[in-house]
């Protein structure tokens, strides 16, 4: 089946600093998602993109659909102690007939030292 | 308009008790879904249902049966629980243009 590959694993940072993570996979999806969780939470919608190469900005957060399908990454700029979370990335592909179903990365877990 | 809701938000079992995780969504969504997340392994699929009347087989349904009771209601059933069976269990469901939306979890520990 479909698998993606998502890095890094983890990220201890300092407060202001960029962060970015990506995520990539051999097979070809038709939407990337990324959601981030907060602890003891369920994962929240953070951006969601449609078309190869298309880059959407929410805030202080930009992500990008790689070119070739395959691949996607997502940037936070200048961080703050409540971006502490995991961080996680997800490619939708057809499933057959009008269901669709998401595949997703094993998370990146993102501390932010104040 | 509340999203997803699902009871209990914790709950221990013992190895061979049955339970039943309840999850109902108000956004009139078609899809539901249940994930279990474990450390290390993201979120698997246990079980999808596109509409009402129809439940699939996910990654790891196995121990597993579902139920969708009508369009807000997708219920999760232990039969006999396991402690393969300790994780966190998250219901969502899709908003269209392929988005999930994810209730908080019911976190299950098997003894």
């Amino acid at each position: 089946g479909q698998q993606l590959n998502q890095s890094p694993q983890s990220m201890f940072i300092q407060e202001g600093e960029d962060v970015s993570m990506n995520c990539t996979s051999s097979s070809i999806f038709n939407t990337w998602l990324w959601y981030k969780q907060d602890p003891g939470e369920g994962p929240v919608l953070l951006i969601a993109l449609y078309k190869a190469g298309e880059l959407t900005s929410n805030g202080r957060l930009t992500a990008q659909f790689g070119i070739t399908r395959k691949d996607s990454f997502l940037n936070i700029s200048a961080s703050i102690p409540s971006d502490v979370g995991i961080y996680f990335c997800a490619g939708q592909f057809y499933s057959g007939g009008s269901n669709y179903k998401l595949t997703f990365g094993k998370g990146t877990l993102l501390t932010v030292n104040p | 308009n509340a999203g997803v809701t699902q009871t209990p938000k914790f709950q221990v079992l013992k190895t061979g008790q049955s339970m039943t995780l309840q999850c109902a969504q108000d956004m009139n969504h078609n899809s539901m879904y249940w994930y279990r997340q474990d450390p290390g392994m993201g979120l698997r699929l246990i079980y999808y249902s596109a509409s009402e009347g129809t439940t699939d087989k996910g990654e790891v349904p196995n121990g597993y049966n579902v139920s969708r009771l009508n369009k807000r209601e997708f219920s999760l059933r232990l039969e006999s629980a396991a402690p393969s069976q300790t994780s966190v269990y998250f219901c969502a469901s899709d908003g269209g243009r392929d988005t999930q939306y994810f209730g908080p979890g019911t976190r299950l520990t098997v003894l």
